[in-house]
């Protein structure tokens, strides 16, 4: 149980386009969702926190316009890398937090590797 | 200041050897610790958390010492699979996890 998916594992975009990451909660409804993005060699940083039909809550130095997320539901959430350029290029993640009572546990997705050329 | 430090190592070991490596994090509020194992390019997985009194799961042993904050993870008789990327994290308040880069660790046979 307890299973997070990302689509796609691993995308190569041109400067200057949009991309579109899910994540989704395959056999749970995930009060809350997060989105980390990780450079090589480096800790992921927490990007924001996305509750369920609300809006997301951007970490500091997170443009939010440029980062769009958007949790239509308990099991699907998205984030949309616009206008992308060479330094968007890391290792996203996104997590969902199981139980209310408990939002410290968290499960990842798989990842989505972003190259933009 | 970062808020979790890790070693980043690498730390290589024999099959066997018993390998151990600390965090310090700089919230001395911070409530909720844990370990997590991170493969090449994969996604942490939790290995376990860590509770007050220190606990064990299995050859794994967690301690945490909030007078000083730091937690540890002792590895006892490593295996070749146990090469992996250790990160520690804690929990920043509001729900938030706050990761450390990271000890890589490498078991040689």
């Amino acid at each position: 149980g307890a299973v997070v998916s990302q689509h796609p594992s691993w995308v190569i975009c041109k400067s200057g386009t949009s991309v579109k990451i899910e994540c989704r909660s395959l056999d749970f409804q995930a009060t809350t969702m997060f989105w980390y993005r990780q450079f090589p060699k480096q800790s992921l940083m927490l990007m924001a926190t996305s509750n369920e039909g609300s809006k997301a809550t951007y970490e500091q130095g997170v443009e939010k316009d440029k980062f769009l997320i958007n949790h239509a539901s308990l099991t699907l959430s998205t984030l949309t890398v616009t206008s992308a350029h060479p330094e968007d290029s890391s290792f996203y993640i996104c997590s969902a937090s199981l139980r209310r009572d408990n939002p410290y546990e968290q499960y990842f997705g798989p990842g989505t590797r972003l190259t933009v050329t | 200041r970062k808020e979790v430090e890790q070693d980043p190592g690498p730390f290589n070991v024999p099959e066997g050897a018993t390998v151990a490596f600390n965090c310090t994090y700089s919230n001395s509020a911070s409530q909720s610790f844990f370990w997590y194992r991170q493969d090449c390019r994969k996604e942490p997985k939790l290995l376990m958390s860590v509770y007050s009194s220190g606990n064990e799961d299995g050859r794994f042993t967690a301690q945490l010492n909030r007078a000083s904050q730091y937690i540890s993870l002792l590895i006892r008789d490593s295996k070749l699979s146990d090469s992996a990327t250790y990160l520690c994290v804690v929990n920043s308040g509001d729900y938030k996890l706050s990761f450390g880069a990271g000890t890589t660790v490498t078991v040689r046979a």
